[in-house]
């Protein structure tokens, strides 16, 4: 069964505190994707992997980390620097082209911290 | 900056009547558009996608139309049934040559009226 899989679906923290979010992909795309979504917003980028060992930041990478040791899998920390956490994120993948290609995204997770 | 917008935030739409979403975005060098279907508290679902050297695609029962002149593009709903009722939003590609950046909106609720 392919796809992209995030764990876990909700997940409750206090503030101050470091979370991370797991992301893995089946689909042997070299490119994975992390974005924060919130009511009202478009999906806004916060960093991106093209290769593995490779990561860049996205439009809003203040507060958060990744890591991309394996292709399959690319975990995102949010960090106590993350002003406002609290909100729906969803990971994607793309497989490696020369051109744009479909992004397949995963269930979401939905972080809440108070 | 680079910017995708939607003409309505929400469309509501007799069952078995035609749905169209409309989707603008800024820049000219944008070659590649998705449509994505968001059900609530799920990931994205890819529905249709269409590259900048077509004017128009159909799928099953979705027909995407692009307009490069005016930088409009839209999602056409035949015979819309109570399962289509999500957020649909258009993801915008070709900003950053390259990379797999994509610009996205920020969606239109669909209601589909029994």
């Amino acid at each position: 069964d392919g796809g992209i899989t995030q764990s876990p679906k909700y997940l409750f923290r206090k503030e101050g505190q470091n979370v991370t979010l797991s992301c893995e992909q089946n689909l042997n795309h070299d490119a994975m994707y992390w974005y924060r979504q919130d009511p009202g917003q478009g999906l806004r980028l916060i960093y991106y992997s093209q290769i593995v060992n490779d990561f860049q930041k996205g439009d809003i990478a203040e507060g958060y980390s990744v890591s991309r040791e394996k292709k399959e899998s690319f975990p995102l920390t949010v960090t106590s620097a993350q002003k406002n956490p609290t909100a729906f994120y969803l990971c994607a993948s793309s497989p490696s082209a020369g051109t744009q290609n479909e992004q397949y995204f995963g269930p979401g997770t939905r972080l809440t911290v108070t | 900056g680079e910017s995708v917008g939607l003409h309505l935030p929400t469309l509501s739409v007799q069952e078995g009547d035609n749905s169209i979403i409309n989707c603008a975005y800024s820049n000219s060098a944008s070659d590649y558009f998705i449509w994505y279907k968001q059900e609530s508290g799920k990931g994205p679902q890819f529905i249709i996608d269409i590259r900048s050297n077509m004017d128009k695609r159909q799928g099953q029962r979705v027909t995407v139309l692009l307009n490069k002149t005016v930088k409009h593009l839209s999602l056409q709903i035949a015979a819309t049934q109570p399962g289509d009722s999500a957020v649909y939003f258009c993801a915008v590609g070709g900003i950053d040559p390259g990379t797999y950046k994509y610009i996205f909106g920020t969606g239109t609720r669909l209601k589909v009226l029994a």
